[in-house]
């Protein structure tokens, strides 16, 4: 049973930066991507980018390029997600999730979710 | 950039009726298509992947089919536990998710 644990709840100024990690276990961690979401209040699910672990490169989506850095640590099957220049609108719950079924890709079904992390961004 | 669009974005209906909630592409994807519920305060479920293909664990009432850039996600008579925000998600080129439909009791 694979599960993946979130870091906690954020509060964040304007300007900063945040960094949330996604613990896993219960399956095989270097060969499958992990991916982020995040929700915004009133809004839908956005997809932020990937890492498979065993290669490190990660995956960005475009309107996330050069503001969000995604990284594994094998020794502790543990992702990160660092956001930077944090604004408002970035007020989010930010969730991890794994790609289920293939290995070796970034693009596929999210099949396992973390409980998600609440970063909130003060002026 | 693939874009997703999604019909309703609301819907009212009752315990025991049959729902379909229609996902559109904007450019073709084959049946690099999924599904997912989301409930406030819960992360998202994944129910369907591959356009039709019942991820475990999920009821038999949700169904999912096309192909190309037009998907349907149907329940077949709902219950309780199904009243919340529907997202279909393209995994044909990088990930894209659909900007939601939400189904309420009517």
């Amino acid at each position: 049973q694979v599960q993946l644990v979130q870091s906690g709840a954020e509060v964040k100024k304007a300007g900063s930066s945040v960094k949330v990690s996604c613990k896993t276990s219960g399956g095989t961690f270097r060969t499958y991507a992990i991916s982020w979401v995040r929700q915004a209040p009133g809004q839908g699910l956005e997809w932020m980018g990937g890492v498979i672990p065993m290669f490190g490169t990660p995956h960005y989506a475009r309107d996330f390029q050069g503001r969000v850095t995604i990284t594994a640590d094998e020794t502790t099957s543990t992702v990160y997600m660092e956001l930077s220049s944090l604004r408002s609108e970035d007020t989010a719950v930010y969730y991890c999730a794994r790609v289920g079924g293939a290995e070796m890709t970034t693009i596929g079904p999210l099949s396992q979710w973390g409980q998600g992390t609440l970063v909130t961004v003060s002026s | 950039d693939i874009q997703m669009t999604q019909s309703p974005s609301s819907l009212s209906a009752s315990l025991g009726d049959r729902v379909t909630i229609t996902c559109r592409a904007s450019q073709s994807i084959s049946t690099h298509l999924n599904w997912y519920q989301h409930k406030p305060g819960r992360a998202p479920r994944l129910l369907i992947y591959a356009a039709s293909i019942l991820q475990s664990g999920v009821p038999s009432r949700f169904s999912g089919s096309g192909s190309g850039t037009d998907f349907t996600l149907t329940i077949s008579s709902l219950r309780p536990e199904d009243f919340a925000t529907y997202y279909c998600q393209q995994s044909y080129n990088t990930l894209t998710f659909g900007p939601g439909t939400r189904l309420e009791i009517k």
